[in-house]
Parts: structure tokens; sequence; C-alpha cells
């Protein structure tokens, strides 16, 4: 089955400094990858998905690569700010198997 | 996402006795899931649903119990619970498989 790796596993920036997370995944047929953000005490939020037809996707300060040859994704965030820090988790899945999620990043962006 | 909702939202039993955790969600999404969270582990799928009546095993099953007799329910049984089942449980649901998860708020679970 699917197995999803993420690194690292905490990360802390400076404000205003950008983030990185990657993710790399084994199933080659996975074409669905999403990521959430779960702030301390909350239920995770979808925040960027990507789909293997695309390279990249752009929302504003956060954007997600896939290279699907290598088979890893990444998320990026630009001008980070205090309200970013939380948990990010990515995942990926394919047909109609669930998806499968990274053990997750804990993100720390220090004003 | 006051369109999912779990019931209790914080529970303490003790080893042994029998807990059913609830989900409702109102959007008539096909695909239901509940994750438990641990520190360390991530969001570990315990069973899925593609539609009512049919449900699958996720990566931790063992000592847990499903049913989904209605789409919109997603009830999850602990039979005999244990100390090792102390966790944050998530209900979520989607439209398909390759599509976003909503999550429900959690319910926090304590086995003394």
């Amino acid at each position: 089955g699917e197995n999803v790796e993420q690194h690292p596993s905490t990360l802390s920036v400076q404000e205003g400094d950008s983030a990185v997370i990657k993710c790399t995944y084994s199933d080659s047929a996975s074409n669905y990858f999403p990521w959430y953000k779960q702030e301390l005490g909350k239920r995770p939020q979808l925040i960027i998905d990507i789909r293997s037809n695309v390279g990249e996707k752009k929302d504003q300060r956060i954007a997600v690569t896939l290279n699907k040859t290598a088979k890893h994704f990444s998320l990026h965030i630009t001008e980070t700010q205090p309200e970013d820090s939380a948990v990010y988790f990515c995942a990926a899945a394919s047909g109609n198997t669930p998806l499968v999620f990274g053990k997750g990043t804990r993100l720390s962006v220090i004003a | 996402d006051a369109g999912i909702t779990q019931s209790p939202r914080y529970k303490i039993t003790e080893t042994g006795r029998q807990v059913t955790l609830m989900c409702h969600q109102t959007w008539s999404h096909s695909y239901m899931f509940w994750y438990r969270q641990d520190l360390g582990h991530g969001l570990r799928l315990i069973y899925y649903s593609a539609a009512a009546d049919i449900t699958d095993k996720g990566e931790v099953p063992d000592g847990y119990v499903v049913s989904r007799s209605k789409t919109e329910n997603f009830p999850l049984t602990l039979e005999s619970a244990t100390r090792s089942q102390t966790s944050v449980y998530f209900c979520a649901s989607s439209r398909t498989s390759e599509y976003e998860q909503y999550f429900g708020p959690g319910t926090r679970l304590t086995v003394t």
C-alpha cells in the first residue's frame, strides 16, 4: 500500500522567512495530494491540494509543487506570519483508496 | 464545517467498558472516515466507508467496530476499551476518496 514520508518533523523560521515541507510517496498510481493545517486543539483543515496532471499550484503565500517522476511533493509558505504556526500534514491518494497521511510537521514562526 | 459533528466531545471511561463515538454529516458525502491522533503518529486511519453498508479496515482497526446503516451516520465502537485507546478521535467525510476531507471537531477519549 501507499507510504508517505514527511520531513522535517519540526521547523522553526523567523517571521517573514519562507518555510518548505517535503513529502515522498511510494505508490506511483497516487494522483491526489492535499495539504492540511492543524492549529493547536483544532481539527485539520485543507489549505491546498494538487492533482497529478499539474506540476505547481499557488494560493497567495502558499504553493505546492509535485514531481511525479521522483514521487515527491512540497509545500512552500512565503512571508511567514505567526498565524502560520501549526502542524502541517501532507497526504496522498489514488483511485478508491483513502488518503494516507504523513506524520506531520510542527511549524513555529518566531516573531 | 458545521456540517460534520461528533459526540461526545470529551469522554472518560474505564478499561473494559464499551464506548461508542458518534459522527454525523449533513452533506450526503459518500465517504466517511475515522482517525485516531496520537503524538508522534499523526493521523492514523481506523476504518472508512465508501457508502452505506460498505466499510473497510484502515491501518489500525483492531479493537474497533463500525457500522453505516445510513449515509449521514458513522458510529465507532470500542468493544472493550483499553488504555492504549486513549487518544483524540476524528471523524471525516468527503465526496470521493480523491477529494477534500472535512473533519469533525474531534472527541478526546481517556481510558482509565
